[in-house]
């Protein structure tokens, strides 16, 4: 059964520095993995997705990698903002059928100004 | 485009009664996931639906049924709600196809006294 972890549970860091989310998943026969973004109370916004067959993606500031046979992925965030803080959360999906997305619970970041 | 969107945005229900969520895809997307986030967990796969059928299914009860309409907008119904029902409810739409973002709503936080 895939099973996916979050470490660290929550992360607080000053204004500017960088920093790296950790993601582990069991089982290494995926499709792709995405990381989301969530504000308190809110939906969840895709931030990068990485197919199986890709190392890394990246979109501004942020930064993920996928290996896939160690079952590891990071996003590297890069001059944090206040307006990082959020909770961070990755999913990996089995099938490619972009339904049973299977979460971790999340980073909560809290960048301080 | 309005996205995805959900309604309503906030419901209290007390225990045994029934609830029904609502959910409008973007507009171009086929294919509605539906997946319930407990405070302070991940979101949970409830199940896909696609072309007016139920495609996937998660681990959830019976009570838990769903609905696709022609113009794929969907519900969810939930019956003999218990107290362990409250949580965020999130619904997720895409094209169906393997490596694209999916696209989430804001949520409806269903609060069961």
């Amino acid at each position: 059964k895939q099973e996916v972890t979050q470490i660290p549970a929550a992360l607080s860091v000053p204004e500017g520095e960088n920093l790296v989310l950790n993601c582990s998943f069991t089982d290494s026969a995926i499709y792709n993995l995405q990381w989301f973004r969530q504000d308190p109370g809110k939906g969840l916004t895709s931030l990068l997705l990485i197919q199986s067959s890709q190392r890394e993606q990246t979109s501004g500031r942020l930064n993920a990698s996928l290996d896939k046979s160690s079952g590891r992925s990071t996003l590297y965030i890069a001059a944090s903002q206040p307006g990082d803080s959020a909770t961070y959360l990755c999913a990996v999906d089995p099938r490619g059928s972009q339904g049973n997305l299977i979460f971790g619970k999340g980073t909560k970041l809290s960048v301080k100004p | 485009d309005a996205g995805v969107t959900q309604s309503p945005t906030h419901l209290i229900k007390t225990r045994g009664q029934q609830v029904t969520l609502r959910c409008s895809p973007k507009s171009g997307h086929d294919t509605v996931s539906w997946y319930q986030q407990a405070l302070g967990q991940g979101p949970q796969f409830i199940f896909q639906y696609y072309e007016e059928e139920e495609r996937q299914r998660g681990n959830f009860p019976d009570r838990f049924s769903g609905h696709q309409f022609p113009n794929y907008s969907s519900e969810l119904n939930v019956n003999a709600l218990l107290l362990g029902d409250s949580a965020l409810y999130l619904c997720a739409s895409s094209s169906g196809t393997g490596n694209e973002k999916l696209l989430f709503g804001s949520g409806t936080q269903l609060s069961v006294l």
